[in-house]
């Protein structure tokens, strides 16, 4: 069966320390993967998502960045963090290709810049 | 612009039945999706609809109407655990998905 993970499940970083989340799913190969952030109150926000090693999409402009370096992995990162990165973040698979059916999550990991 | 609308809050009785209410305006579309979420933790899949009308799945029922840009979520037999976020998200013509806020639901024994 497939499996998701992130980590860290929680951290509190200063502003304008680096960032840097980590997202793998086993039990498939190739899949669509996609970094969410969730706001209080407002719907997921799509930051990244990526079809294959090397090809990452950005949705929102942000001091954020991702790369996916091997087909299972999902690094979320920043260089400096502020305070309007705090938020709830998300890492998700999807099966390859327009078909694709419904997200699987990873269990999220939040994030308070102070 | 896309917009997916559903109520901020919801509150029902144990063992009694609810209907959440999505609509949405989006630029194209190719399937409706409803989650839940509980507090702290991540979306779980509960249903998808890409044609009109009802899918049931035990105690939840998903609707669809496209002609009117609607969707409702029905859970039926309300337990304790039914008390979490739902969020409706649908997938627009460029296979991008738009989520709405999300409707609190609180189950009161």
């Amino acid at each position: 069966s497939q499996t998701i993970h992130q980590w860290p499940a929680t951290l509190v970083q200063p502003v304008g320390s680096p960032l840097s989340l980590e997202c793998t799913v086993e039990g498939t190969s190739n899949p669509n993967l996609y970094w969410y952030r969730q706001a209080a109150g407002r719907g997921l926000q799509l930051l990244f998502y990526s079809v294959g090693i090397g090809q990452i999409s950005s949705e929102v402009p942000q001091n954020l960045s991702a790369s996916r370096p091997q087909d299972r992995q999902f690094i979320l990162s920043s260089k400096k963090l502020l305070l309007s990165d705090s938020g709830f973040y998300l890492c998700a698979w999807s099966v390859q290709g327009f078909e694709a059916g419904e997200l699987f999550f990873g269990e999220g990991s939040r994030l308070t810049v102070l | 612009g896309q917009n997916i609308d559903q109520p901020t809050e919801m509150t029902a009785t144990e063992g009694a039945i609810v209907q959440i209410n999505c609509t949405y305006q989006t630029s194209g579309f190719n399937g409706l999706f409803w989650y839940q979420q509980h507090a702290g933790e991540a979306p779980t899949f509960l249903s998808y609809n890409v044609l009109d009308g009802l899918e049931e799945k035990g105690r939840f029922s998903s609707f669809l109407s496209r002609s009117k840009g609607y969707s409702y979520l029905l859970l039926k037999e309300l337990q304790m655990k039914d008390s979490a976020s739902y969020l409706c998200a649908v997938r627009d013509s460029n296979y991008q998905l738009i989520w709405g806020a999300g409707t609190k639901l609180i189950i009161k024994p």
